[in-house]
């Protein structure tokens, strides 16, 4: 069974950093492409950011380009999201999902609130 | 705003059929394949449709999912209660270089 448990989540000051991570079982993970989704509750999804199979590309939204860092590391079997300079507008719960163009397996999410 | 647009709320009674649009463009849902998901209350989005018309392993024959130039459709027969839930389009596109969702549309049950 895939799972994928994603933490790193909390209440950080605007401009602060955060690291989140999502650990991943279930699945050879060097064989699929990774994303983080994320939720302001009550509101929609929105894509952020995703990587290919090897790391090799990565890909993000306009609204944190510049300021998140994908990442993986296929020994632990999992990814990343560095996020820095970090607004009250990332306010969210992010999720983490197996597949980039097709996220077919999504794990429950960690919250980030950025508040002074 | 979202790249693609859903309606925001559709309704129809049990045991009929509704459908739910996903519109967008050339760049995204024109060139791309589209994946519909179902989010349940307090619960993470579940993958129903793939690759315009797919369905996933254990997803019922009651999801469909259609697509035309830069349009596509979700279909749910035979409604139950328990299809009461938000449904997202999502594709990739091509212009942004990034994945895009419709803004979600919220499915009751009368």
């Amino acid at each position: 069974e895939v799972q994928l448990v994603e933490s790193g989540g909390g209440v950080v000051r605007p401009g602060g950093s955060l690291r989140l991570s999502c650990a991943a079982s279930g699945l050879t993970f060097d064989d699929y492409g990774m994303s983080w989704v994320r939720q302001v509750p009550g509101k929609g999804l929105e894509w952020v950011s995703g990587i290919d199979w090897n790391g090799a590309s990565t890909g993000y939204a306009d609204s944190v380009k510049g300021r998140f860092t994908i990442s993986r590391d296929s020994a632990k079997n999992s990814l990343y999201l560095q996020m820095n300079s970090l607004r009250a507008e990332d306010t969210a719960l992010y999720h983490c999902g197996r597949g980039v163009t097709t996220i077919d397996y999504w794990g429950q999410g960690t919250l980030v609130t950025v508040s002074s | 705003q979202s790249v693609l647009t859903q309606p925001p709320s559709v309704s129809a009674a049990p045991g009929q059929k509704v459908t739910i649009s996903c519109s967008g463009s050339s760049s995204n849902i024109g060139n791309h394949y589209v994946s519909w998901y179902q989010q349940l209350p307090g619960t993470a989005p579940k993958l129903l449709i793939y690759d315009n018309n797919k369905r996933p392993s254990g997803i019922p024959d009651r999801f469909s999912g259609s697509k035309s130039g830069t349009s596509a459709t979700l279909g749910i027969t035979g409604l139950q209660t328990g299809d009461e839930a938000d449904y997202y389009c999502g594709t990739w596109d091509s212009s942004l270089s990034a994945g895009v969702f419709g803004g979600g549309t919220k499915l009751t049950v009368l």
